[in-house]
């Protein structure tokens, strides 16, 4: 069954370093979502890309937070600097247009040391 | 702005007994409606949906009802297995406030402890 992949699994980084996360969504999926969960809390959407365009990245904090999907298909997003309070699970998502259902990753649960 | 208020948690259940989690949600136009679930250290997969006012959701036992009149999307099941612990999650899409994005909203979540 096809699935939406995340790597990695879990990441442990110092304050003001770099960090990366990767998804890879179901093939045929436009529609590629980078939620945020903090322990405890609901996801709440990071960053929404149809295609290789962003559609809403209105709850980025765009000052250290980055994210790309060059060709349409696999994402990134960063994070430089990291903060201690960025420590959450990150969550990808993809469905196949705006309006059908969405299938999630495991997530990358990140600890800020 | 779209929003989902979920009950608090956390719920602590015995083996066989039922279960109400209770949903309300605020939204522009007609959202769809979802329950999701989240076993420990896992992703989200989703339990199950409605589209439509008074459309019945249902799935592994559960079940949910789309009641537009009381803006509700409450789950239920009769009788909780012990695999059943782990976090729901309500969750609305709808169009955002600018009109031109379907957006999906969460509420905070629902710990769900059932003991044998």
């Amino acid at each position: 069954e096809a699935e939406v992949a995340q790597s990695p699994r879990y990441k442990i980084t110092e304050k003001s370093q770099a960090v990366a996360f990767w998804c890879d969504p179901i093939s045929g999926h436009a529609t590629l979502y980078w939620y945020r969960q903090i322990l405890g809390q609901g996801p709440e959407l990071l960053v929404q890309f149809q295609d290789e365009s962003v559609v809403d990245d209105s709850q980025l904090p765009k000052d250290r937070f980055s994210a790309e999907r060059l060709k349409g298909v696999d994402s990134t997003l960063k994070i430089q600097p990291a903060e201690l309070g960025d420590s959450a699970m990150y969550l990808c998502a993809s469905s196949f247009g705006v309006n059908t259902e969405a299938f999630f990753g495991q997530g990358t649960r990140l600890t800020v040391v | 702005g779209n929003s989902v208020t979920q009950m608090e948690g956390p719920v602590t259940l015995s083996e066989e007994a039922f279960l109400t989690i209770n949903c309300t949600y605020t939204a522009t136009g007609y959202p769809s409606l979802f329950w999701y679930v989240q076993y420990p250290g896992e992703g989200l997969q989703l339990l199950l949906k409605a589209t439509k006012a008074d459309d019945k959701g249902s799935n592994k036992g559960f079940e949910a009802t789309y009641r537009k009149e009381t803006t509700s999307f409450h789950l239920e099941k009769g009788s909780v297995q012990v695999s059943d612990s782990a976090v729901y999650f309500c969750a609305l899409r709808a169009v955002d406030s600018g009109g031109s994005n379907y957006k999906l909203t969460f509420g905070k979540g629902t710990l769900l402890t059932v003991n044998p």
